[in-house]
């Protein structure tokens, strides 16, 4: 099982949808929890952090079910800037600290 | 001003060619790392500092090299580039701060291509 697994997608949706994107990992140690956003040819950006409550950013909600080692990130009302390829992170403890594992991202496109 | 920069943002090099990449940030933040992005592989780690005194290997350190020349930067050397070196490179920063601990910012990206 890879560390961290997304569908790759593309997720083609039509504006105002809502889209949901799921994540799972195979490290049950994890305790730090990302959604990344990056656009073609630019830097990931921190869309948000994922905590164990559930946790909303305006259009944005994340869940985290540490039970099934899955994470989610729900978005309403999609606009054309949304388009975008998220990146699911977890971090991962070794001997010399943490490091981010890095999902391969799920691609999301948004129409007009 | 950018937080994080990288230089050269993008480069054409020869096989065999020594090269370096060059990352510096203004954040105040212990922690870097160096990355690399293919298409259809996602961010792969290469080095990372938790401190000036401090380099770890990442998933595919193989090829490289790193220099830790004080807190705001962070060097990334090939000694000898090949063609599979070519890729996406970004560094990328963390500091620990209450809750938002591991969170990583990143540089702009080098687009480096080895012929």
């Amino acid at each position: 099982r890879k560390e961290v697994e997304q569908d790759p997608g593309p997720f083609n949706v039509p504006e105002g949808a809502t889209v949901a994107f799921n994540c799972t990992y195979s490290n049950s140690a994890s305790q730090s929890f990302f959604w990344y956003r990056q656009d073609c040819r630019k830097e990931p950006k921190l869309l948000m952090s994922v905590y164990s409550s559930g946790n909303e950013d305006g259009r944005f909600t994340a869940q985290l079910n540490r039970a099934s080692q899955y994470i989610s990130l729900l978005i309403r009302d999609s606009k054309l800037s949304d388009s975008a390829t998220y990146l699911c992170v977890v971090n991962r403890f070794n001997q010399a600290g943490t490091a981010l594992i890095f999902g391969k991202g799920t691609t999301l496109s948004v129409s007009s | 001003d950018a937080d994080v920069t990288q230089t050269p943002r993008n480069r054409i090099t020869k096989t065999g060619k020594r090269i370096m990449l060059e990352c510096s940030q203004t954040k105040g933040h212990d922690r870097m790392y160096w990355y690399r992005q293919d298409p259809g592989l996602g961010l792969r780690l290469i080095y990372y500092s938790f401190d000036v005194k401090d380099i770890n290997k990442g998933e595919i350190s193989d090829g490289y090299s790193v220099s830790r020349q004080a807190q705001a930067k962070f060097s990334l050397s090939l000694e000898s580039a090949i063609p599979n070196q070519t890729a996406l490179y970004f560094c990328a920063t963390s500091g620990i701060s209450g809750g938002a601990a591991d969170t990583q910012y990143f540089g702009p990206g080098t687009r480096l291509t080895v012929l």
